[in-house]
C-alpha cells in the first residue's frame, strides 16, 4: 500500500515563528500536493509539485513556500506563521496520469497561538 | 473555474436507513471525479473514481453513479461504521493535476 507520511501530528507554534511541514511518500509518486481543510471551507489547495525543484501555486499560496529536494518529500514552509493559518494541513502523492487518485496522509493539525 | 458543491452538509439517519449524498460540479471537460471517505482526525480515503457520464461503481453498501451535471453516492441499508465524512472532488482538463474539493457532506449513522 501507498504510504504518505506526515511528520507531525500536532503541533502548535507562536506568531511570527518559521514552521515546516515534512511529507514523505514511498511510491515513486511524481505529484505532491499541500492542501490545508477549515471547516465550512473544505480541502483548499496551497502548492502542488509535479517533479523535483519543480512547484506550482495553488488556490491559496500566500504566506507559505514549499520546497521539494528529493522525489519522495515535499516541504511546506510559514515564512511567519500567523493565527490565521491555524488549520488541519494535509499532504496527497499521486501517479503522473489524469486519472490518477491522491493518496492522502493523516493531516498535521496546527495551532499558531 | 472548476466548482463542487456538496448537498446536504450534514445527514443523520437510522442503522439500515438507505439515501443518497450529492455533488454538483462545473468543469472545463472532466478528466474524473473522485469520492473520498474521512474519518475524525484522519486524512481522506479514496472509495470511487468515476470518468463519464453513465457510469457507475459499487463497494459493499456504497454505489457511486456520475451524469453531466452531478454525481451521486447512494448508502444502501447504513451501518454504524459507515458514519464519517464523505468528500467529493473533480479533475478538469485545464486544472492539471490538482483535484477540487466540495465541502463534504457529514453522515451520521445512529444504530
Amino acid at each position: 500500500d501507498v504510504k504518505v507520511t506526515q511528520s507531525s501530528r500536532y503541533l502548535v507554534k507562536r506568531t511570527g515563528e518559521k514552521v515546516f511541514l515534512e511529507c514523505v511518500q514511498d511510491m515513486d509518486h511524481e505529484n505532491m500536493f499541500w492542501y490545508r481543510q477549515d471547516p465550512g471551507l473544505g480541502l483548499r489547495l496551497i502548492y502542488f509539485s509535479y517533479d523535483v525543484k519543480m512547484k506550482e501555486k495553488g488556490d491559496i499560496p500566500e504566506g507559505y513556500s514549499v520546497s521539494r529536494e528529493k522525489k519522495e518529500r515535499f516541504s511546506l514552509i510559514l515564512e511567519s506563521a500567523s493565527t490565521n493559518q491555524t488549520s488541519m494541513y494535509l499532504c496527497a502523492s499521486s501517479l503522473g496520469g489524469a486519472r490518477e487518485k491522491l493518496f492522502f496522509g493523516s493531516g498535521t493539525q496546527l495551532s499558531v497561538l | 473555474e472548476d466548482q463542487v458543491t456538496q448537498s446536504p452538509e450534514a445527514l443523520r439517519l437510522q442503522e439500515g436507513e438507505s439515501s443518497s449524498l450529492n455533488c454538483s460540479y462545473t468543469v472545463s471537460g472532466l478528466r474524473g471525479l473522485f469520492w473520498y471517505r474521512q474519518d475524525p482526525g484522519k486524512g481522506p480515503e479514496f472509495l470511487f473514481t468515476l470518468y463519464s457520464a453513465g457510469e457507475e461503481k459499487e463497494k459493499e453498501r456504497l454505489k457511486a453513479t456520475l451524469t453531466k451535471k452531478e454525481s451521486f453516492l447512494h448508502i444502501t441499508a447504513p451501518k454504524p461504521e459507515d458514519s464519517a465524512t464523505y468528500l467529493c472532488a473533480v479533475r478538469g482538463i485545464q486544472g492539471a493535476q490538482k483535484l477540487v474539493f466540495g465541502q463534504g457532506t457529514r453522515l451520521t449513522i445512529n444504530p
